[in-house]
Protein backbone atom coordinates (compact mmCIF):
# COMPACT_ATOMS: atom_id res chain seq x y z
CA UNK A 1 0.00 0.00 0.00
CA UNK A 2 1.92 3.19 -1.23
CA UNK A 3 1.30 6.66 1.70
CA UNK A 4 -0.16 8.39 -1.36
CA UNK A 5 -2.69 7.12 -4.02
CA UNK A 6 -3.00 9.03 -7.23
CA UNK A 7 -6.28 8.04 -9.09
CA UNK A 8 -6.94 7.64 -11.91
CA UNK A 9 -3.28 5.76 -13.08
CA UNK A 10 -4.41 6.66 -16.68
CA UNK A 11 -6.05 9.20 -18.24
CA UNK A 12 -6.79 9.48 -22.21
CA UNK A 13 -9.00 12.59 -23.12
CA UNK A 14 -8.99 14.90 -26.34
CA UNK A 15 -7.36 18.13 -26.50
CA UNK A 16 -9.91 21.35 -24.93
CA UNK A 17 -11.59 18.55 -22.93
CA UNK A 18 -11.22 19.13 -18.98
CA UNK A 19 -9.78 16.69 -15.96
CA UNK A 20 -8.67 16.19 -12.81
CA UNK A 21 -6.30 13.82 -10.98
CA UNK A 22 -6.16 12.98 -7.32
CA UNK A 23 -3.55 12.57 -5.01
CA UNK A 24 -5.10 10.99 -1.57
CA UNK A 25 -3.70 9.90 1.51
CA UNK A 26 -4.81 8.85 5.45
CA UNK A 27 -1.38 10.85 6.64
CA UNK A 28 -1.18 14.72 7.48
CA UNK A 29 0.99 16.56 4.94
CA UNK A 30 2.52 19.88 5.94
CA UNK A 31 3.02 20.47 2.13
CA UNK A 32 2.02 18.15 -1.07
CA UNK A 33 4.11 18.89 -4.22
CA UNK A 34 3.11 17.91 -7.78
CA UNK A 35 5.25 17.07 -10.23
CA UNK A 36 5.38 16.50 -14.27
CA UNK A 37 7.30 14.20 -16.13
CA UNK A 38 7.72 13.93 -19.58
CA UNK A 39 8.81 10.17 -21.23
CA UNK A 40 12.42 10.24 -21.57
CA UNK A 41 13.06 13.02 -18.76
CA UNK A 42 13.56 13.90 -14.91
CA UNK A 43 10.03 14.82 -13.29
CA UNK A 44 9.77 18.42 -12.67
CA UNK A 45 8.18 20.56 -10.17
CA UNK A 46 4.70 22.57 -10.97
CA UNK A 47 3.60 23.60 -7.94
CA UNK A 48 3.81 22.99 -4.03
CA UNK A 49 0.68 23.31 -1.55
CA UNK A 50 1.12 24.30 1.97
CA UNK A 51 -2.15 25.35 3.46
CA UNK A 52 -5.05 23.86 3.97
CA UNK A 53 -7.92 24.80 1.43
CA UNK A 54 -5.26 26.03 -0.77
CA UNK A 55 -5.94 26.93 -4.00
CA UNK A 56 -3.62 27.70 -6.39
CA UNK A 57 -3.26 28.03 -10.77
CA UNK A 58 -1.24 28.14 -12.78
CA UNK A 59 -2.20 28.51 -15.82
CA UNK A 60 -4.93 26.58 -17.16
CA UNK A 61 -3.73 23.86 -14.33
CA UNK A 62 -5.89 24.33 -10.49
CA UNK A 63 -4.09 23.04 -7.80
CA UNK A 64 -6.22 22.58 -4.62
CA UNK A 65 -4.81 21.20 -0.87
CA UNK A 66 -7.67 19.47 0.58
CA UNK A 67 -8.76 21.25 3.99
CA UNK A 68 -6.98 18.20 6.29
CA UNK A 69 -4.02 18.60 4.38
CA UNK A 70 -4.35 14.95 3.59
CA UNK A 71 -5.15 14.92 -0.17
CA UNK A 72 -4.99 17.35 -3.28
CA UNK A 73 -5.95 17.68 -6.76
CA UNK A 74 -4.82 18.93 -10.34
CA UNK A 75 -7.74 20.06 -12.69
CA UNK A 76 -6.27 21.21 -16.02
CA UNK A 77 -8.81 23.81 -18.05
CA UNK A 78 -9.01 23.35 -22.14
CA UNK A 79 -5.80 20.43 -22.01
CA UNK A 80 -3.84 20.72 -24.48
CA UNK A 81 -1.27 17.94 -26.16
CA UNK A 82 1.45 19.59 -24.35
CA UNK A 83 -0.18 18.36 -20.95
CA UNK A 84 0.52 14.86 -21.85
CA UNK A 85 2.83 13.15 -19.30
CA UNK A 86 3.01 11.64 -16.36
CA UNK A 87 1.98 14.02 -13.05
CA UNK A 88 3.30 12.79 -9.41
CA UNK A 89 2.37 14.05 -6.69
CA UNK A 90 4.81 14.09 -3.67
CA UNK A 91 5.12 14.50 0.28
CA UNK A 92 7.22 14.40 3.35
CA UNK A 93 5.44 12.21 6.15
CA UNK A 94 8.50 12.37 8.07
CA UNK A 95 12.37 12.70 8.32
CA UNK A 96 12.80 14.80 5.59
CA UNK A 97 11.86 11.84 2.81
CA UNK A 98 10.32 12.58 -0.26
CA UNK A 99 7.38 10.27 -1.38
CA UNK A 100 5.88 9.90 -4.30
CA UNK A 101 2.56 8.60 -5.63
CA UNK A 102 2.01 6.03 -7.95
CA UNK A 103 1.80 8.49 -10.73
CA UNK A 104 -1.45 9.58 -13.70
CA UNK A 105 -0.27 9.10 -16.74
CA UNK A 106 -2.07 11.89 -19.06
CA UNK A 107 -2.74 11.21 -23.13
CA UNK A 108 -4.10 14.09 -24.44
CA UNK A 109 -5.04 13.42 -27.68
CA UNK A 110 -5.34 16.01 -31.02
CA UNK B 1 23.79 24.88 -19.09
CA UNK B 2 21.62 21.83 -17.48
CA UNK B 3 21.31 22.01 -14.05
CA UNK B 4 21.96 18.15 -12.89
CA UNK B 5 23.62 16.39 -15.45
CA UNK B 6 23.67 12.36 -14.97
CA UNK B 7 25.72 9.74 -17.32
CA UNK B 8 25.26 7.56 -18.69
CA UNK B 9 21.54 8.25 -20.51
CA UNK B 10 21.28 4.66 -21.11
CA UNK B 11 23.21 1.36 -20.02
CA UNK B 12 23.33 -2.42 -20.86
CA UNK B 13 25.14 -5.14 -18.93
CA UNK B 14 24.95 -7.97 -18.32
CA UNK B 15 23.97 -9.91 -14.74
CA UNK B 16 27.00 -9.86 -12.26
CA UNK B 17 28.99 -7.09 -13.76
CA UNK B 18 29.85 -3.82 -11.23
CA UNK B 19 28.43 -0.24 -12.96
CA UNK B 20 28.99 2.90 -12.08
CA UNK B 21 26.32 6.25 -12.71
CA UNK B 22 27.57 9.48 -12.45
CA UNK B 23 25.70 12.98 -11.09
CA UNK B 24 26.69 16.52 -11.08
CA UNK B 25 24.64 19.78 -10.39
CA UNK B 26 25.74 22.93 -11.24
CA UNK B 27 22.92 25.02 -8.79
CA UNK B 28 25.10 25.38 -5.96
CA UNK B 29 23.02 22.89 -3.47
CA UNK B 30 23.76 21.05 -0.38
CA UNK B 31 21.70 18.40 -0.75
CA UNK B 32 21.69 15.39 -3.81
CA UNK B 33 19.40 12.21 -4.00
CA UNK B 34 19.39 9.43 -6.10
CA UNK B 35 15.51 7.67 -6.92
CA UNK B 36 14.73 4.19 -8.72
CA UNK B 37 11.87 4.47 -10.87
CA UNK B 38 10.14 0.91 -11.64
CA UNK B 39 8.81 0.06 -14.92
CA UNK B 40 5.21 0.84 -13.44
CA UNK B 41 6.33 4.42 -12.93
CA UNK B 42 6.69 4.60 -9.28
CA UNK B 43 9.74 6.87 -8.03
CA UNK B 44 11.56 5.93 -4.80
CA UNK B 45 14.15 7.73 -3.14
CA UNK B 46 17.51 5.26 -2.49
CA UNK B 47 19.56 7.89 -0.94
CA UNK B 48 20.51 11.47 0.05
CA UNK B 49 23.40 12.93 1.04
CA UNK B 50 23.83 16.35 2.23
CA UNK B 51 27.16 18.13 1.72
CA UNK B 52 28.49 14.71 1.31
CA UNK B 53 26.95 13.47 4.53
CA UNK B 54 24.86 10.89 3.81
CA UNK B 55 21.28 11.35 5.46
CA UNK B 56 18.69 8.98 3.84
CA UNK B 57 20.06 5.12 3.41
CA UNK B 58 16.50 3.23 2.61
CA UNK B 59 16.37 -0.18 2.35
CA UNK B 60 18.35 -0.92 -0.39
CA UNK B 61 20.76 -3.66 -1.34
CA UNK B 62 24.44 -3.28 0.24
CA UNK B 63 25.35 -3.73 -4.12
CA UNK B 64 24.45 -0.66 -4.06
CA UNK B 65 27.17 1.56 -2.75
CA UNK B 66 26.54 5.93 -3.23
CA UNK B 67 29.63 8.34 -3.35
CA UNK B 68 30.02 11.92 -2.95
CA UNK B 69 33.17 13.03 -3.31
CA UNK B 70 31.96 17.26 -3.24
CA UNK B 71 28.82 18.45 -2.55
CA UNK B 72 28.03 19.04 -6.46
CA UNK B 73 28.71 15.21 -7.39
CA UNK B 74 27.01 11.99 -6.43
CA UNK B 75 27.91 8.87 -7.79
CA UNK B 76 26.02 5.24 -7.65
CA UNK B 77 28.04 2.27 -7.59
CA UNK B 78 26.60 -1.05 -8.41
CA UNK B 79 27.77 -3.97 -7.66
CA UNK B 80 26.54 -7.81 -9.04
CA UNK B 81 24.01 -6.74 -11.01
CA UNK B 82 20.72 -8.62 -10.83
CA UNK B 83 17.50 -8.60 -13.60
CA UNK B 84 15.32 -6.48 -10.75
CA UNK B 85 18.30 -3.72 -10.99
CA UNK B 86 16.69 -2.62 -14.47
CA UNK B 87 15.12 0.66 -13.98
CA UNK B 88 15.37 4.47 -14.81
CA UNK B 89 17.86 6.01 -11.69
CA UNK B 90 17.30 9.61 -11.02
CA UNK B 91 19.65 11.63 -9.49
CA UNK B 92 18.07 15.34 -7.93
CA UNK B 93 19.23 18.05 -6.06
CA UNK B 94 17.80 20.77 -3.36
CA UNK B 95 19.07 23.72 -1.91
CA UNK B 96 18.26 21.64 1.54
CA UNK B 97 17.21 18.43 2.79
CA UNK B 98 13.71 20.12 3.44
CA UNK B 99 11.88 16.81 1.55
CA UNK B 100 8.69 18.77 0.49
CA UNK B 101 8.98 22.01 1.47
CA UNK B 102 12.13 22.54 -0.79
CA UNK B 103 11.85 22.09 -4.81
CA UNK B 104 14.38 18.96 -6.13
CA UNK B 105 15.41 19.11 -9.40
CA UNK B 106 15.64 15.78 -11.19
CA UNK B 107 18.26 14.61 -13.84
CA UNK B 108 17.31 13.40 -17.35
CA UNK B 109 17.54 9.82 -15.66
CA UNK B 110 19.87 6.47 -16.63
CA UNK B 111 17.99 3.74 -17.82
CA UNK B 112 19.61 0.28 -16.82
CA UNK B 113 18.95 -2.72 -18.77
CA UNK B 114 20.48 -5.77 -16.62
CA UNK B 115 19.91 -9.17 -19.11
Amino acid sequence: TQLLEQSPQFLSIQEGENLTVYCNSSSVFSSLQWYRQEPGEGPVLLVTVVTGGEVKKLKRLTFQFGDARKDSSLHITAAQTGDTGLYLCAGEPAGNKLTFGGGTRVLVKP
Amino acid sequence: DTAVSQTPKYLVTQMGNDKSIKCEQNLGHDTMYWYKQDSKKFLKIMFSYNNKELIINETVPNRFSPKSPDKAHLNLHINSLELGDSAVYFCASSPSPAGGEDTQYFGPGTRLTVL
